[in-house]
């Protein structure tokens, strides 16, 4: 059965911490590995990730991919208020299994000022 | 602007009543997709339509029911034989199958009193 599994669950810091979030998967036929950020409504994308140990970089915002151990971490620097959310990570499959995506439970990050 | 569209944002509904959540997109999109989203065990994946007048079944099909008659639309019916139907509904789209990033609608949250 597919899986992806998202570390820690929850996480409370302060403003200025650096934090890292944690996404292993176990799935067929992977294709892309993608990190989302959902604020209580819709989920907005991040970043994809295809390629092992290439960085991916956004603001204070990065990730990096490792498919031989079958994870990615999500990296914020300097976390400010407007960091806080829930981050998903999902894996794509290919396009024979109609292109779905499989989530992990999602890691709460609350930064507190 | 392009976008998806949900509706309602909010529904409440007596036990063994049907509802329909609407999901609407503009983005020209294929592939459209209807996730489950529950506290702690992330999104989850109902249906899924790739074309005009097909679906498939996702992991948690059992209570719901789909149509694809045109290619900007895709409700939801979530019916009475939905034994635990209170939940955050996630609608999505994508070019195709064989694209990567999927882009959520606001989503619709259904209360059964």
């Amino acid at each position: 059965e597919d899986k992806v599994v998202q570390s820690p669950l929850s996480l409370v810091v302060h403003e200025g911490d650096t934090v890292t979030l944690n996404c292993s998967y176990e799935v067929t036929n992977f294709r892309s590995l993608l990190w989302y950020k959902q604020e209580k409504k819709a989920p907005t994308f991040l970043f994809m990730l295809t390629s092992s140990g290439i960085e991916k970089k956004s603001g204070r915002l990065s990730s990096i991919l490792d498919k031989k151990e079958l994870f990615s971490i999500l990296n914020i620097t300097a976390t400010q208020t407007g960091d806080s959310a829930v981050y998903l990570c999902a894996v794509a499959l290919l396009y024979n299994q109609g292109g779905k995506l499989i989530f992990g439970q999602g890691t709460e990050l609350s930064v507190k000022p | 602007d392009g976008g998806i569209t949900q509706s309602p944002k909010y529904l409440f509904r007596k036990e063994g009543q049907n509802v329909t959540l609407s999901c609407e997109q503009n983005l020209n999109h294929d592939a459209m997709y209807w996730y489950r989203q529950d506290p702690g065990q992330g999104l989850r994946l109902i249906y899924y339509s790739q074309i005009v007048n097909d679906f498939q079944k996702g992991d948690i099909a059992e209570g719901y029911s789909v149509s694809r008659e045109k290619k900007e639309s895709f409700p939801l019916t979530v019916t009475s034989a939905q034994k635990n139907p209170t939940a955050f509904y996630l609608c999505a789209s994508k070019w195709g199958s064989g694209a990567n990033v999927l882009t959520f609608g606001a989503g619709s949250r259904l209360t059964v009193l």
